[in-house]
C-alpha cells in the first residue's frame, strides 16, 4: 500500500509569488484534504476535494485554490503570497463514505517559507 | 473561544511513566475523534480513532472519550524516549468533512 506522498519537500518563495504544492493520495483513496500548519500550531482546514470538486472549505481566501485530477492526486495553488502564509502544508486522503473510513492519513508536507 | 482547546505543554516524563495527554471541545455535535503522533517537521501519524464515548485500547495506548463533559484523553503507558513527538486530538462531526485539530502537546520522554 503507497502512502501519501506530497512535493516538494521545501520551497522558498517572495512575497506577492504564486505556488504550487502537489499530493498523491494513498492507494484507494478517492477524497483529499489540504491543511495549513504554522509553526507551533495545529493543523487548520484549508478546503477537501472529493470526485474532483471542492468539498468544504475553511477559513481561508480565494487566493488559495485547488484541483483533484482524475487518479485522485490533487493540488493546491497560493496566488499573492504573504508572509504570514509561511507554515507545513499537508496534504490528507482518506476514503469517503462515513465511518472509519473516513479517517485522514496525512503525507509529510511541504514546508514554504515566503521572504 | 476555539473548537478544540488542547494544554501545548511542554511535558516531559521519565521513561516508563504514564502519560495523560487530554483536550476539550465546545461542539456538542462532534462525534469521531483521532489522536494523531507528529514527530518534529514530519507529517501527523495516526494512533488512535474512536466513534462517539467510550474507551479504546491499542498496546500501550488508551483513548478515552466522555461526551458528556466533552473531554478527550490519551494515556501512554511505559512511555518509551521513542513517544518524545507532538500529540494532537482532532475531531469531526459525523456528517461533516472538516476535521478539528487541537493545537498539540510536545512531550519528552527522558530516558
Amino acid at each position: 500500500e503507497t502512502g501519501v506522498t506530497q512535493s516538494p519537500t521545501h520551497l522558498i518563495k517572495t512575497r506577492g509569488q504564486q505556488v504550487t504544492l502537489r499530493c498523491s493520495s494513498q492507494s484507494g483513496h478517492n477524497t483529499v484534504s489540504w491543511y495549513q500548519q504554522a509553526l507551533g500550531q495545529g493543523p487548520q482546514f484549508i478546503f477537501q476535494y472529493y470526485r474532483e470538486e471542492e468539498n468544504g472549505r475553511g477559513n481561508f481566501p480565494p487566493r488559495f485554490s485547488g484541483l483533484q485530477f482524475p487518479n485522485y492526486s490533487s493540488e493546491l495553488n497560493v496566488n499573492a503570497l504573504e508572509l504570514d502564509d509561511s507554515a507545513l502544508y499537508l496534504c490528507a486522503s482518506s476514503l469517503a463514505g462515513g465511518g472509519a473510513r473516513d479517517t485522514q492519513y496525512f503525507g509529510p508536507g511541504t514546508r514554504l517559507t515566503v521572504l | 473561544q476555539k473548537e478544540v482547546e488542547q494544554d501545548p505543554g511542554p511535558l516531559s516524563v521519565p521513561e516508563g511513566a504514564i502519560v495523560s495527554l487530554n483536550c476539550t471541545y465546545s461542539n456538542s455535535a462532534f462525534q469521531y475523534f483521532m489522536w494523531y503522533r507528529q514527530y518534529s517537521r514530519k507529517g501527523p501519524e495516526l494512533l488512535m480513532y474512536t466513534y462517539s464515548s467510550g474507551n479504546k485500547e491499542d498496546g500501550r495506548f488508551t483513548a478515552q472519550v466522555d461526551k458528556s463533559s466533552k473531554y478527550i484523553s490519551l494515556f501512554i503507558r511505559d512511555s518509551q524516549p521513542s513517544d518524545s513527538a507532538t500529540y494532537l486530538c482532532a475531531m469531526r462531526e459525523n456528517t461533516g468533512n472538516q476535521f478539528y485539530f487541537g493545537t498539540g502537546t510536545s512531550l519528552t520522554v527522558i530516558p
